[in-house]
């Protein structure tokens, strides 16, 4: 399988603490994207990270990537309620068209 | 700030039937996606569409699927012959270039449901 994989599945904290979710896979990559999901809604997408890229921040999030591992982590910092959501990791590579497999998400709670 | 689109929000069709749902991709995206997410799983991927032929499509998207571009905004995905499992949420997504390095813009979804 292609696929990312996220770590934890869940993951609950209280307001102003940091979150990190894992992803890991298992092919060569063009990059990797994060996205958040809202219960019943579209996806947003937070931070691209390409392969020759090793961090990546944008405001309260950082993202890293190891390809050695074949691994990335997103960051949340000082998390708030409303950072309550899925987070999906997505690979996308080249296979002669382009492709992006998601993972099965994080599902992250932030407790006020 | 330029998006996705997508319509109809909710379709109900029953087994059998044809559906088409649509999507207006950002206007100078070149790239454009089908993603199906059914309820609780994850996001899989259905087909990517470039250059007005199908650049890369998964196991999933078997005969009864397919992708159109009728005009220069709409991004059509036809379900022939509808069956319950295709009950799903269908989103469209769109990037501005190929190549290494490309973040990809999804719109709202269309939430089908089979009966």
């Amino acid at each position: 399988s292609q696929q990312g994989e996220e770590d934890p599945q869940a993951l609950s904290i209280q307001e102003g603490e940091n979150a990190t979710m894992n992803c890991s896979y298992k092919t060569s990559i063009n990059n990797l994207q994060w996205y958040r999901q809202n219960s019943g809604r579209g996806l947003v997408h937070l931070i691209l990270i390409r392969s020759n890229e090793r961090e990546k921040h944008s405001g309260r999030l950082r993202v890293t990537l190891d390809t050695s591992k074949k691994s990335s982590s997103l960051l949340i910092t000082a998390s708030r309620a409303a950072d309550t959501a899925s987070y999906f990791c997505a690979t996308a590579f080249n296979t002669g068209g382009f492709k992006t497999i998601f993972g099965a998400g994080t599902r992250l709670f932030v407790k006020a | 700030e330029p998006e996705v689109t997508q319509t109809p929000s909710h379709q109900v069709t029953q087994m059998g039937q044809e559906v088409i749902l649509r999507c207006v991709p950002i206007s100078n995206h070149l790239y454009f996606y089908w993603y199906r997410q059914i309820l609780g799983q994850k996001v899989e991927f259905l087909v990517s569409f470039y250059n007005n032929e199908i650049s890369e499509k998964s196991e999933i998207f078997d005969d009864q699927f397919s992708v159109e571009r009728p005009d220069g905004s709409n991004f059509t995905l036809k379900i022939r012959s509808t069956k319950l499992e295709d009950s799903a949420m269908y989103f469209c997504a769109s990037s501005p270039e190929p190549g290494q390095g490309y973040e990809q813009y999804f719109g709202p979804g269309t939430r089908l449901t089979v009966t």
